[in-house]
């Protein structure tokens, strides 16, 4: 049959609301995660990253949780601007032990921001 | 610019042709790699370089081959290609090999397989 493309998550705002963007990971034995922002036309810009042993940090005008029980990420975009708009992906990674880790993207949730 | 340059940006090439894509990095960095970004699947690993070695290929079809001559340069050697080969392949650099924090990925090369 044919192929389809991804059907990516999708968010709106207004100018100056929060923006919350979320990704479930897969690997329970990820100990690394990182958000990232792609604009068109870009390569993804890395955003903030955090550790297993966190559930919590803090950037410039974003934030980033993780709820290890649930396997959960989520970033956190105060005060939202044109600007941001872009798709966001999260990524995990698992050195296990090993001399070199993997990244392993998540699909990517489409942020668009209303003047 | 973030510090890592790909060329060509853009690449239109036959299925039998031979051609090599390059990627650039002026930031220091001992890792590179290559990504595949399609419209069918999440952005995938392809190949990883610590120091001018290969650390990872990631069960990748051998009509791609990787060259990394120095820790600032990487090619992706493309032949006898497919269609669904046709994608944003992106290179990255990073201080760090193990959990590649900080890692800065270049513009892309979109490649279009006819």
């Amino acid at each position: 049959g044919e192929s389809v493309g991804l059907h990516l998550p999708t968010l709106s705002v207004q100018e100056g609301d929060n923006s919350i963007i979320n990704c479930a990971y897969s690997n329970s034995a990820s100990d690394y995660f990182i958000w990232y922002k792609q604009e068109s036309g870009k390569g993804p810009q890395f955003i903030i990253d955090i550790r297993s042993n966190m559930d919590k940090r803090q950037g410039q005008r974003v934030t980033v949780l993780l709820n290890k029980t649930v396997k959960h990420l989520s970033l956190q975009i105060a005060a939202t601007q044109p600007g941001d708009s872009a798709v966001y992906f999260c990524a995990e990674n698992n050195a296990g032990g090993t001399s070199y880790g993997k990244l392993t993207f998540g699909q990517g949730t489409i942020l668009t921001v209303h003047p | 610019e973030t510090g890592v340059t790909q060329t060509p940006r853009h690449l239109v090439m036959g299925m039998t042709n031979k051609k090599s894509l390059k990627c650039e990095q002026h930031l220091g960095h001992n890792a590179m790699y290559w990504y595949k970004q399609s419209a069918k699947k999440p952005l995938e690993l392809m190949f990883v370089y610590n120091f001018k070695e290969q650390t990872e290929n990631n069960s990748v079809p051998s009509r791609f081959s990787p060259e990394c001559p120095n820790s600032s340069h990487l090619f992706l050697h493309l032949h006898t290609l497919q269609p669904e080969d046709s994608a944003l392949y992106l290179c990255a650099s990073s201080q760090d090999p193990i959990r590649q924090s900080g890692g800065v990925f270049g513009p892309g090369t979109r490649l279009t397989v006819t």
